[in-house]
């Protein structure tokens, strides 16, 4: 079975421009959650999609936004960049929600604002 | 909100030696996930504890929860070069956190 994939690997951007991230989880996963790692804050969690619908949101600012797709692919967009949001993205797939022991983690797509 | 706080923030130990990192949590724990994370990649799981008390192995690595303490361990017996990595504990949050997780202990192993 291929594993999580995430698109760009690595991207590098500019203050103020807006910047799409791709994850593809497991084929069958339905949930697909993103994740911002940076060394300051750490691991956080940024919202959960399940079957195209947002079920769970962390406390980020709205320029931080998402969609999952009818094939369970799902897009994070991140608009007016910021410096601070220069960090590594994740995002994990699991059955259903909730399932964090059946949750596998993509690569990630380390995200650079200059 | 629910805070979970890792210690050491980092360890280095000789290859061969035994180690173990700590997690705890600011309320009481119902379900703590352990991860691994090599830099710069995604997470592998580890092990899940729901139970106090409860105690999981899987090769040399053995996790416990004392839910009366609100906190969790992590011991690796004999360490290898390939359990070098980051490790994070992670648990079921609150409102809108999903799973919160741990700053992270970065294990250095030492030949």
């Amino acid at each position: 079975k291929a594993g999580v994939t995430q698109t760009p690997r690595y991207l590098i951007k500019t203050r103020g421009q807006q910047v799409t991230l791709s994850c593809s989880p497991i084929s069958g996963h339905r949930s697909v959650s993103w994740y911002q790692q940076t060394p300051g804050q750490g691991l956080q969690f940024l919202f959960e999609y399940f079957s195209e619908t947002q079920r769970n949101k962390g406390n980020f600012p709205g320029r931080f936004s998402g969609r999952q797709f009818s094939n369970s692919r799902s897009e994070m967009n991140v608009s007016t960049l910021e410096l601070g949001d220069s960090a590594l993205y994740l995002c994990a797939s699991s059955p259903l929600s909730g399932t964090y022991n059946e949750q596998f983690f993509g690569p990630g797509t380390r995200l650079t604002v200059l | 909100s629910q805070e979970l706080e890792q210690s050491p923030q980092s360890l280095i130990v000789q290859e061969g030696k035994n180690l173990t990192i700590n997690c705890t949590s600011s309320k009481t724990l119902y379900g703590l996930y352990w991860y691994k994370q090599k830099y710069g990649e995604g997470l592998i799981f580890l092990m899940m504890l729901q139970k106090g008390g409860e105690e999981k192995s899987h090769e040399k690595i053995t996790a416990k929860l004392d839910e009366k303490k609100q906190q969790s361990s992590l011991h690796i017996t004999a360490s290898q070069p390939s359990h070098a990595g980051i490790y994070l504990c992670g648990a079921d949050g609150s409102g809108a956190q999903k799973l919160v997780f741990g700053q992270g202990t970065r294990l250095t192993i030492n030949p």
